[in-house]
């Protein structure tokens, strides 16, 4: 089974410039997550896609981020204008069952990542 | 604030020796799952230990959970060279969003 993919894997772009990420969850996987870490902090949540519908964006630093999930199958994070503090690494997770309230949270799955700078 | 936050910050070692890591956070989780990222790729999903469960093994991983406390270790025995890596720990919550620290850097030395 085809893990989680992510392209490009490295992009170098100038302040101004728009950049757009793509995430290839695992397939069948409902629940689609956008997570970033820029350099020497942690690793932040973005936003929750289930399906094609967001879930929760609460992690989304502004509106020059843009995200969509079209037919719920693979995902784009687009930046636009991008600024230097955008850089950082932008990871993609996918996990199976529907989102809702639980008990246990299901495990997600990375993929390896958008290196991102932007000069 | 409801990340873990994991300690040391960073831990280097021999190899064949044991490597422990702890993870410290504030409310009231479900579950705490632990991650490992090599350099330069995606993050590794490890173990998940639920909030009523006080240890967990996997292979050479093993893991304790103290509700208590608040805390979670993460201990990695007959360590590798492979294992160099950074280690996160993320508190589960009602949510399906984590929540991760700023992770422990593991040097392993052959």
């Amino acid at each position: 089974e085809a893990g989680v993919t992510q392209f490009p894997s490295h992009s170098v772009i100038e302040k101004g410039q728009t950049v757009t990420l793509r995430c290839d969850p695992i397939s069948g996987h409902d629940n689609l997550y956008w997570y970033r870490r820029v350099m020497g902090k942690e690793i932040k949540f973005l936003l929750h896609f289930v399906k094609e519908s967001k879930q929760d964006e609460s992690g989304m630093p502004n509106n020059r981020f843009l995200a969509e999930r079209t037919g719920g199958t693979y995902s784009t994070l687009k930046v636009q204008p991008a600024e230097l503090e955008d850089s950082g690494v932008y990871f993609c997770a996918s996990s199976q069952s529907p989102a809702g309230p639980r008990v246990i949270t299901d495990t997600q799955y990375f993929g390896p990542g958008t290196r991102l700078t932007v000069l | 604030s409801q990340q873990g936050e994991e300690d040391p910050q960073a831990l280097s070692i021999q190899e064949g020796e044991n490597a422990t890591m702890n993870c410290s956070y504030k409310t009231s989780i479900n579950n705490l799952q632990w991650y490992r990222q090599n350099s330069g790729r995606g993050l590794v999903h490890l173990i998940l230990i639920r909030s009523n469960e006080r240890e967990k093994h996997s292979g050479r991983l093993r893991v304790t959970l103290d509700t208590s406390k608040k805390s979670s270790s993460l201990l990695i025995t007959a360590s590798r060279a492979a294992d160099t890596a950074s280690y996160f720990c993320a508190p589960g919550y009602n949510t399906d969003k984590l929540i991760f620290g700023t992770g422990t850097r593991l040097q392993v030395f052959p």
